[in-house]
């Protein structure tokens, strides 16, 4: 268990909806991490906030958003929905801003967008 | 653009056996390195790190090699085990400016250790 807890672990949705995947990380981290597995591909960035604070940005649709809560937790949300967005994402914990980058994973939420 | 690829999709070994998983990189900026191992179902699970300035680092029976001229880094298990079977994700950080703490990963090596 490493301490990242994502919730729902599946989710089913039509193209066109919207939803949001949440994210709670490690007791004591700051930093919040959200990946994108998609079929046949390795984790791609989406983005990074720490202690609520938008801090790195990778390829992440307009579409998507996310935000960091006072309470460190963190919700990734998915709008006008594609089937091409149906994968697995992923949030990752670190204690620090990035400098020590063995980040912990949580167990995913599988994304079916039919 | 994959700024980190590893080449084989997939390796299969013998118990008892060496595994070597290989990894490039092309971004000169990245300056850390890390491996992580992924069961089906789990997410990823952090196996061991490596800082540019060190050549080689060794935990138990992973040990990885860097070697920053060829923009190369590798794993190697030994010996390995049939609870080695998994997907191994190589990934690189950048740890100065803007990228703080994002990862760049690979696309993933299968590993099977047959016993």
């Amino acid at each position: 268990d490493s301490g990242v807890t994502q919730t729902p672990k599946h989710l089913i949705t039509a193209t066109g909806q919207r939803v949001t995947l949440r994210c709670s990380p490690r007791s004591g981290d700051l930093s919040v991490y959200w990946y994108q597995q998609s079929l046949d591909q390795g984790l791609q960035f989406l983005i990074q906030y720490y202690n609520g604070e938008e801090r790195a940005k990778g390829n992440i649709l307009e579409r998507f958003s996310a935000q960091q809560f006072p309470d460190l937790h963190s919700e990734l949300n998915l709008s006008s929905l594609e089937l091409g967005d149906s994968a697995l994402y992923f949030c990752a914990s670190s204690e620090s801003r990035g400098l020590s980058t063995e980040a912990f994973f949580g167990q995913g939420t599988r994304l079916t967008v039919v | 653009d994959q700024q980190v690829k590893q080449n084989s999709p997939s390796l299969s070994v013998q118990e008892g056996r060496i595994s070597i998983l290989n990894c490039d990189y092309t971004n000169s900026m990245f300056d850390y390195f890390l491996w992580y191992k992924k069961y089906p179902a789990e997410g990823p699970t952090f196996l061991i790190s490596i800082s540019s300035i060190k050549d080689k680092n060794e935990d138990g029976r992973f040990t990885v090699f860097l070697n920053k001229s060829a923009k190369h880094l590798s794993l190697h298990i030994v010996p390995s085990q049939p609870g080695d079977s998994a997907v191994y994700f190589c990934a690189a950080s950048a740890r100065g400016g803007t990228s703080y703490g994002k990862l760049t990963f690979g696309q993933g090596t299968i590993l099977t250790v047959h016993p």
